[in-house]
């Protein structure tokens, strides 16, 4: 088993569509990244939370550390949000999920 | 302030050679972290240094690989007598002094793509 699972795998959405990603783990942390890599292959870091939500203009970041348990939200979704989210949680080393694959559709 | 700076970006080696890729981090920040991104696979954690020291090489192949990060310039992610299995993206993150914490935010590098033939 995965120390992160991230949901979906895939997800294809139209543009302005309201986009939810979620990512769960099971190592204990006290925070937790949410990354961006785009099809050219950089990463972008996005978040690091610890607790409640962050926000950070169209993006929306929630965690529940009991549930051991993070959204990435994205509103009023747009063809250049198209790229793979990545969930990371820092344990002995840096875990990642697989990744999510968003395309967004014009 | 430049960010984590990564070269080359694509690297071509026949299988045997010795692969060398850098990374420097951005300015003030002496923690180093390394990933590999194998083909259509997650990132995965290879080894975590600081100044002179490596702090967590559990991520690093034990024959083969080895990382340093000197006193002076980059870091560097050696493979020697590469084979075709090691293709694949390296990407280097860097973070700032927190108290010797490894939880604080990570910048990373855009990558060396590394072609083994």
């Amino acid at each position: 088993k995965n120390e992160v699972e991230q949901s979906p795998q895939n997800l294809t959405a139209q543009e302005g569509e309201f986009i939810t990603i979620n990512c769960s783990y099971s190592v204990g942390i006290s925070a937790l990244h949410w990354l961006q890599q785009h099809p050219g292959g950089g990463i972008v870091s996005l978040f690091m939370l610890s607790s409640g939500k962050k926000k950070h203009g169209r993006l929306i970041a929630t965690i529940n550390i009991q549930e051991k348990h993070s959204s990435l939200h994205i509103t009023a979704s747009h063809p250049r949000d198209s790229a793979v989210y990545i969930c990371a949680v820092p344990g002995n080393q840096f875990y990642f999920g697989t990744g999510t694959s968003l395309t967004v559709i014009p | 302030n430049a960010g984590v700076m990564q070269n080359p970006r694509h690297l071509v080696r026949r299988r045997g050679q010795e692969a060398r890729l850098r990374c420097s981090p951005m300015k003030g920040h002496s923690h180093v972290y390394w990933y590999r991104q194998l083909p259509e696979e997650g990132l995965k954690f290879m080894v975590y240094l600081q100044k002179e020291n490596i702090i967590d090489e559990s991520g690093m192949p034990k024959e083969r690989f080895s990382a340093e990060f000197p006193k002076e310039g980059p870091s560097i992610l050696r493979i020697q007598q590469v084979v075709r299995g090691d293709s694949a993206a390296y990407f280097c993150a860097s973070s700032p002094i927190l108290g010797g914490s490894r939880l604080g935010e990570q910048f990373f590098g855009p990558g060396t793509r590394l072609t083994v033939l």
